[in-house]
C-alpha cells in the first residue's frame, strides 16, 4: 500500500465547475499537508498549506483535512480554463526539513 | 519572495557523460534542499535531501555515486550525474525550505530540468 493514495484522473469539467480532489494516507504520524500544482514541464507551485483538522480557504480553493479518516481534498470554485494543470497532494511529517511524500497527481482538464 | 531558479532548463548530453545542475534560492537562505526526479505522468521522486554543509542524505535504491549532490553555500545545491546513460533521461527538479517560518517551513520548488541522454 502506498502512503498516499491519489486517483490519477483524469478529471474533465466544464469551465465555472467545481473541481474536486482528494488524497488519501496510511500514516497517522503526518501533521502537514500541502496541495500543489504543476503544469506541463515546470516544476510544482504550492497553492495551500494545512496543519490541522478543518477547512482553509485562500480564494477560489478550500483545502480541507479530515484526520480521524486520514482523508485530504481540494475544491476549486468558478474553475478557469488556466486551472487544468496536475494537482498533487503532499504530506509531512514533523520538521520543515522533513521529505514530504507525494501522491500521484491528479490531471485536471477544464474546458471552455 | 521565495523564488528557487535552476539551470539549465534543458541538456542533452551524449551516454557515458557528465552533466551537472545547479538549483539557486534567489531571494533566502534554504538550509535544506531536495532533489527530485520525475517521469512522465508520474508523480515526484524524492532523491535526496541536501543540508548546507554536510553529505546528502539519500533515498533507499538512488545511487549515490552516480547522482553527485553538493550544497555548498546556502544559496546553491548541485546535482552532478555521472556517466550518464538513456535510462537516466528525466524531468529533474529541486527545492528549498525557509526553515525561518518556523515549523511550517513550506518547500518551493524550482522550475526543473529537462535531461536527455542520447
Amino acid at each position: 500500500q502506498k502512503e498516499v493514495e491519489q486517483d490519477p484522473g483524469p478529471l474533465s469539467v466544464p469551465e465555472g465547475a467545481i473541481v474536486s480532489l482528494n488524497c488519501t494516507y496510511s500514516n497517522s504520524a503526518f501533521q502537514y499537508f500541502m496541495w500543489y500544482r504543476q503544469y506541463s514541464r515546470k516544476g510544482p507551485e504550492l497553492l495551500m498549506y494545512t496543519y490541522s483538522s478543518g477547512n482553509k480557504e485562500d480564494g477560489r480553493f478550500t483545502a480541507q483535512v479530515d484526520k480521524s479518516s486520514k482523508y485530504i481534498s481540494l475544491f476549486i470554485r468558478d474553475s478557469q480554463p488556466s486551472d487544468s494543470a496536475t494537482y498533487l497532494c503532499a504530506i509531512r511529517l514533523g520538521a520543515a526539513g522533513n521529505k514530504l511524500t507525494f501522491g500521484g497527481g491528479t490531471r485536471v482538464l477544464v474546458k471552455p | 519572495g521565495a523564488v528557487v531558479s535552476q539551470h539549465p532548463s534543458w541538456v542533452i548530453c551524449k551516454s557515458g557523460t557528465s552533466v551537472k545542475i545547479e538549483c539557486r534560492s534567489l531571494d533566502f537562505q534554504a538550509t535544506t534542499m531536495f532533489w527530485y526526479r520525475q517521469f512522465p505522468k508520474q508523480s515526484l521522486m524524492l532523491m535526496a535531501t541536501s543540508n548546507e554543509g554536510s553529505k546528502a542524505t539519500y533515498e533507499q535504491g538512488v545511487e549515490k555515486d552516480k547522482f553527485l549532490i553538493n550544497h555548498a553555500s546556502l544559496t546553491l545545491s548541485t546535482l552532478t550525474v555521472t556517466s550518464a546513460h538513456p535510462e537516466d533521461s528525466s524531468f529533474y527538479i529541486c527545492s528549498a525550505t525557509l526553515p525561518e517560518r518556523g515549523p511550517t517551513g513550506e518547500q518551493y520548488f524550482g522550475p526543473g530540468t529537462r535531461l536527455t541522454v542520447t
